[in-house]
C-alpha cells in the first residue's frame, strides 16, 4: 500500500458526460501528479500540482482540468468524454515540489466510456 | 522534450535466468534514472533508481547501470522468479527544482516461465 488513495476504483459513463476523479496524496506529500494509461500509449503525464499550484503540464487535453485543494487532495475533471478517453488514470505523490524523488502511485481509477 | 525508448517491449525468460531491459533517452540534462514495476491491477512502484554521479547500483537481485555518455541505462534482474513477472517502466528526468514533466518509456512486459 503506497498510502495514496484514489476514488472511485471504477467508473463507467457515456460519451459526452463529465466525471471527476479524486486523489488523496500520502500524508505530508505536497506534490500530486496525474497520469493517463491506455493500452497503446503507456503512461502519459498529464499535470503536476505542488501545494495547490499548477507546476507543469503534459499532454493534457483542454477538455480535462485539475486542481489541488488546501487539504492537498486533488481532483481531475474530464468533460465531453469520448470513447478514446477510456483508460486507467493514476495519481502519484512525492514529498517535495522541487527535485526529483520517488513517486508513490495510487491504485488508479479505471474509466470506461461507452 | 525528452524522448524515451525502452527495449525490448516484451521479454520472456526461464525462471532462474537473468533479464535485462534497456532505456534510451535524449535529454542530456537528465540526471535521475528510476525503474518502476507495475503488477497487474496495481499502480507502478519504484524498484530501483540511480543518479548520474554513480554508474551502477545494486539491490539484491536487481541492479541498474548507467551510461551517461551513450544516454542509456539498464535494469538487470538476476535469478528471476515468477513474482518478477510484470511491466517495467523507465522514467529518466532532470533534477529541476519545481516543475517536473516526466516522460515514461513505453514499458517492457516481462514474463518469467516456470
Amino acid at each position: 500500500d503506497s498510502g495514496v488513495t484514489q476514488t472511485p476504483k471504477h467508473l463507467i459513463t457515456a460519451t459526452g458526460q463529465r466525471v471527476t476523479l479524486r486523489c488523496s496524496p500520502r500524508s505530508g506529500d505536497l506534490s500530486v501528479y496525474w497520469y493517463q494509461q491506455s493500452l497503446d500509449q503507456g503512461l502519459q503525464f498529464l499535470i503536476h500540482y505542488y501545494n495547490g499550484e499548477e507546476r507543469a503540464k503534459g499532454n493534457i487535453l483542454e477538455r480535462f482540468s485539475a486542481q489541488q485543494f488546501p487539504d492537498l487532495h486533488s481532483e481531475l475533471n474530464l468533460s465531453s468524454l469520448e470513447l478514446g478517453d477510456s483508460a486507467l488514470y493514476f495519481c502519484a505523490s512525492t514529498p517535495m515540489g522541487g527535485g526529483i524523488n520517488e513517486q508513490y502511485f495510487g491504485p488508479g481509477t479505471r474509466l470506461t466510456v461507452t | 522534450g525528452e524522448n524515451v525508448e525502452q527495449h525490448p517491449s516484451t521479454l520472456s525468460v526461464q525462471e532462474g535466468d537473468s533479464a535485462v531491459i534497456k532505456c534510451t533517452y535524449s535529454d542530456s540534462a537528465s540526471n535521475y534514472f528510476p525503474w518502476y514495476k507495475q503488477e497487474l491491477g496495481k499502480g507502478p512502484q519504484l524498484i530501483i533508481d540511480i543518479r548520474s554521479n554513480v554508474g551502477e547500483k545494486k539491490d539484491q537481485r536487481i541492479a541498474v547501470t548507467l551510461n551517461k555518455t551513450a544516454k542509456h541505462f539498464s535494469l538487470h534482474i538476476t535469478e528471476t522468479q515468477p513474482e518478477d513477472s510484470a511491466v517495467y517502466f523507465c522514467a529518466p528526468a532532470p533534477e529541476i527544482q519545481g516543475a517536473q514533466k516526466l516522460v515514461f518509456g513505453q514499458g517492457t512486459r516481462l514474463t518469467i516461465n516456470p
